[in-house]
């Protein structure tokens, strides 16, 4: 069974732009959770869609956001780039609740000068 | 506020020697634990979970211990080997909650040949 899959891998932006990040969950998962990931911050909650509507969502300003599709792949969206939004944003999948066991891709790194 | 804390941010031990990792979470809804090995530039591979119900669970090198009294679960990993070096991130969550993972921090395993 193929894992979850996320691209781009690698990602420079500058400040002002947006990015659109993509991430595909293991097949047969519904739920998809994103992180943030910085340097002496752990795994930092983002959002967790389940059958294209946001369940949960962490405390993120709104320039955050995303979306599922009907095939349970999602996509988050970061407006007005700041250099802070510089980290490895993760995508993790699992069966139907995000409390359970998750599965996590590869990471986007994204760069913002 | 920082539910789960792991408060070493690094450990380091001879190869074949036992590592433990410790984890302490504040939240007493929490039900269920995790703990996922991530390598830089990777996204974290799930390791060993337990549920609350139980206070040990093993999985070949790896075990997981649980004390809920204290709010404390401990990761041991017998005998160490260099491969083993990685970040280890604790996570927590329960049911009825928001239901998604909360995640420590992380700790630094560097296991020396």
């Amino acid at each position: 069974k193929a894992g979850v899959t996320q691209t781009p891998r690698y990602l420079i932006k500058t400040r002002g732009q947006q990015v659109t990040l993509s991430c595909s969950p293991i097949s047969g998962h519904r739920s998809v959770s994103w992180y943030q990931q910085t340097p002496g911050q752990g795994l930092q909650f983002l959002f967790e869609y389940f059958s294209e509507t946001q369940r949960n969502k962490g405390n993120f300003p709104g320039r955050f956001s995303g979306r599922q599709f009907s095939n349970s792949r999602s996509e988050m969206n970061v407006s007005t780039l700041e250099l802070g939004d510089s980290a490895l944003y993760l995508c993790a999948s699992s069966l139907a609740r995000p409390a359970e066991t998750q599965y996590f891709g590869p990471g986007t790194r994204l760069l913002v000068l | 506020d920082q539910q789960v804390k792991q408060n070493s941010p690094s450990l380091s031990v001879q190869e074949g020697r036992i590592s433990i990792l410790n984890c302490d979470y504040t939240n007493s809804m929490f039900d269920y634990f995790l703990w996922y090995k991530k390598y830089p530039a990777e996204g974290p591979t799930f390791l060993i979970s337990i549920s609350s119900i139980k206070d040990k669970n093993e999985d070949g090198r790896f075990t997981v211990f649980l004390n809920k009294s204290a709010k404390h679960l401990s990761l041991h990993i017998v005998p160490s080997q260099p491969g083993d070096s990685a970040v280890y991130f604790c996570a927590a969550s329960y049911q009825g909650g928001s239901e998604k993972l909360v995640f420590g921090k992380g700790t630094k395993l560097t296991v020396n040949p």
